[in-house]
């Protein structure tokens, strides 16, 4: 497509319950990124993909967060057990190189209760 | 120190003003720049990549100085449209894990 897509664009899971969310990058765009905006416009990288392939993953959470970019699917973040704190829009983002701009999905707002 | 340092503003200016923006980077190997604005909590769009030679677009000029790692906007004749939060990002690493500044509000004021 020519848009990030995201879905769902909110989410609430009660404390402990799984999340997962999804993205489908631009066509023929090689990488994608996922990013957390929790509070103000502090944004922190999750996690990047070469196509298929994790790219950078130093700002997973591991023990409850993972990622997937399987072919001929829509990415995939999943955040298993979910806490307060992880309540914050999440932002998914395709570039066609890994050294361009980067363009973003309209977010996923997780609220955790 | 952060990677990435912006103004924290808020700027708050009347139409037709000229606003300029401050970014700072603290990583020399940092390989591409770009201003994005975000509306209220909305996806980050892309306004401009940042380039050596300076760019302009329409109204809108950036500056990007390696020497002392410093990167500006310059905003023309603001309109009540251009009220949004601006990022100063930059690519720091070759993975292209894109690092934001915390943003600078801007209020255009009738």
């Amino acid at each position: 497509g020519e848009e990030v897509a995201q879905t769902p664009k909110h989410l609430v899971r009660g404390e402990g319950q799984k999340a997962k969310l999804y993205c489908a990058p631009i066509k023929g765009h090689s990488y994608v990124f996922w990013y957390q905006q929790v509070l103000k416009n502090e944004f922190k990288f999750l996690i990047s993909f070469q196509n298929e392939n994790v790219f950078d993953e130093t700002g997973m959470p591991k023990e409850r967060f993972s990622a997937k970019c399987l072919p001929n699917s829509p990415c995939s973040l999943e955040i298993q057990a979910t806490k307060l704190e992880d309540s914050a829009v999440y932002f998914c983002a395709s570039s066609p190189t890994g050294d361009t701009e980067a363009f973003f999905g309209q977010g996923t707002r997780l609220t955790v209760v | 120190r952060k990677e990435v340092e912006q103004d924290p503003g808020p700027f708050n200016v009347p139409e037709g003003a000229t606003v300029a923006f401050n970014c700072t980077y603290s990583n020399s190997a940092s390989q591409s720049f770009f201003w994005y604005r975000q509306d209220c909590r909305k996806e980050p769009k892309l306004l401009m990549s940042v380039y050596s030679s300076g760019n302009e677009d329409g109204r809108f000029t950036a500056q990007l100085n390696r020497a002392s790692q410093y990167i500006s906007l310059l905003i023309r004749d603001s309109k009540l449209s251009d009220s949004a939060t601006y990022l100063c990002v930059v690519n720091i690493r070759r993975t292209g894990q894109l690092t934001f500044g915390s943003g600078t509000q801007l209020t255009v004021l009738p």
